[in-house]
């Protein structure tokens, strides 16, 4: 496979249960993204992970946890999660250089609805 | 704080030629980004500015003024594909991308 893949595509899931996304980057990147994006409203940055290491949290809150286990894995664990994180959650990874202008490139996303 | 203006939505004919217009204050500037989202997929890249001026590529161009902090996407002999949202993002001074909400285009025939 190539680019940036994310599975599962759907998942819905009830407040109390505990489900993992997962992305994948065939790219050689080094750099990782996880954004929040809902109908009519900016992307909005979750987390960013560089060589591996969590560099940027926006307040996020502790209901969601990610891992990077290598440069080319990133998982999203998501637990007690309420109704209003049902969102599509989209993976990009980039060559992450300084003085780069560091292209995104995104995965399909994951159509996440909470009930 | 960092903001980033779009239109909401926009419709246009087929064949015809769209301006879709961006504006944009934030904390220091890296370069401009525009994207494609077609409904249901991963957003993908079209083009990037950094300095002032038209980038032409193929049907799609887009241009950056600086001093205004204006940029715009020029679609020509628009296709019923090109229905889309069409997302412009921003890099500041810590290279972080501050993404606009997106105008939706529906072409219509």
């Amino acid at each position: 496979e190539t680019g940036v893949t994310q599975t599962p595509r759907h998942l819905v899931m009830g407040m109390t249960n505990k489900k993992s996304l997962k992305c994948e980057q065939h790219l050689g990147h080094n750099a990782m993204y996880w954004y929040k994006q809902s109908a009519k409203k900016p992307l909005e940055l979750m987390f960013v992970y560089s060589l591996e290491e969590r560099v940027e949290n926006n307040s996020v809150p502790s209901r969601f946890s990610p891992e990077c286990p290598n440069s080319s894995h990133l998982f999203l664990h998501l637990h007690t999660l309420q109704p209003e994180d049902s969102a599509l959650y989209l993976c990009a990874s980039s060559p992450r250089e300084e003085g780069d202008y560091n292209e995104q490139f995104f995965g399909p996303g994951t159509r996440l609805t909470v009930l | 704080g960092q903001n980033i203006d779009q239109p909401t939505e926009m419709t246009a004919t087929e064949g015809a030629i769209v301006q879709i217009n961006c504006t944009y204050q934030t904390s220091g500037f890296n370069g401009l980004f525009w994207y494609q989202q077609h409904a249901g997929e991963a957003p993908t890249f079209l083009s990037y500015n950094v300095l002032d001026g038209l980038e032409e590529k193929g049907r799609f161009s887009s241009f950056l003024s600086r001093s205004k902090g204006y940029s715009y996407l020029l679609l020509k002999e628009l296709q019923m594909k090109d229905s889309a949202s069409y997302l412009c993002a921003v890099t500041d001074s810590n290279y972080q991308l501050i993404w606009g909400a997106g105008t939706k285009l529906i072409i219509k025939p």
